[in-house]
């Protein structure tokens, strides 16, 4: 019973390059969402998904791009990543009903 | 004025204790609150939905006040597991691209 996992846990890139967080849950919900967590900035919503197929921007949502072709899945990319990506990297979902939420481990990114 | 406030502490707490600390939040309109509990480089994860009439949860006591505003978490007998941050989430819109999180509230119990 994984519930909402993410990986990788820790990636290290270089500036330019691209790189893909994946997520995954097997819960079937169908809200899922990105955060980045930052010092002094709290959680930040990056992207944020309401089925398959459907996804809307959040709050910082530039230099990142995300998909959800399968309700499990919640891809996020970043195109051409850059040392404000540096952080850490939070997936989460949502049920239906209360809007209470369900956080992955978290991948830490850093980017040289 | 930010949409979700709190102290950021550190609060320094001798065990078995009792603790309470606020989170503020602009829009009057926001329907749903949380707390949650965030460890040392983990994630966060869900404490308790705070309803209109309060809620209690053990040790935890989650109330809401609409007039003024905020939400407030009680901890009583607090134990060093209890050492954490806690932060609260507010709906803020409506939908679920409005959760907005405050920057949490940094919780320390002595021996």
């Amino acid at each position: 019973d994984a519930g909402i996992t993410q990986s990788p846990r820790y990636k290290i890139t270089e500036t330019g390059r691209q790189v893909t967080l994946m997520c995954h849950q097997t819960w079937s919900h169908s809200y899922m969402f990105w955060y980045r967590q930052d010092l002094g900035h709290g959680l930040r919503l990056i992207y944020y998904s309401a089925a398959a197929d459907i996804t809307d921007k959040g709050e910082v949502p530039d230099g990142y791009v995300v998909s959800r072709s399968k309700t499990e899945n919640f891809p996020l990319t970043l195109e051409s990543a850059t040392r404000s990506q540096t952080s850490v990297y939070f997936c989460a979902s949502i049920g239906t009903g209360l809007y209470e939420q369900y956080f992955g481990p978290g991948t830490r990114l850093t980017v040289t | 004025r930010k949409e979700v406030e709190q102290d950021p502490g550190p609060f320094n707490v001798p065990e078995g204790a009792t603790v309470a600390f606020n989170c503020t939040y602009s829009n009057s309109a926001s329907q749903s609150f949380f707390w949650y509990r965030q460890d040392c480089r983990k994630e966060p994860k869900l404490l308790m939905s705070v309803y209109s009439s309060g809620n209690e949860d053990g040790r935890f006591t989650a109330q809401l006040n609409r007039a003024s505003q905020y939400i407030s978490l009680l901890i009583r007998d607090s134990k060093l597991s209890d050492s954490a941050t806690y932060l609260c989430v507010v709906n803020i819109g409506g939908g679920a691209d409005g959760l907005t999180f405050g920057k949490g509230t940094h919780l320390i119990i002595q021996p």
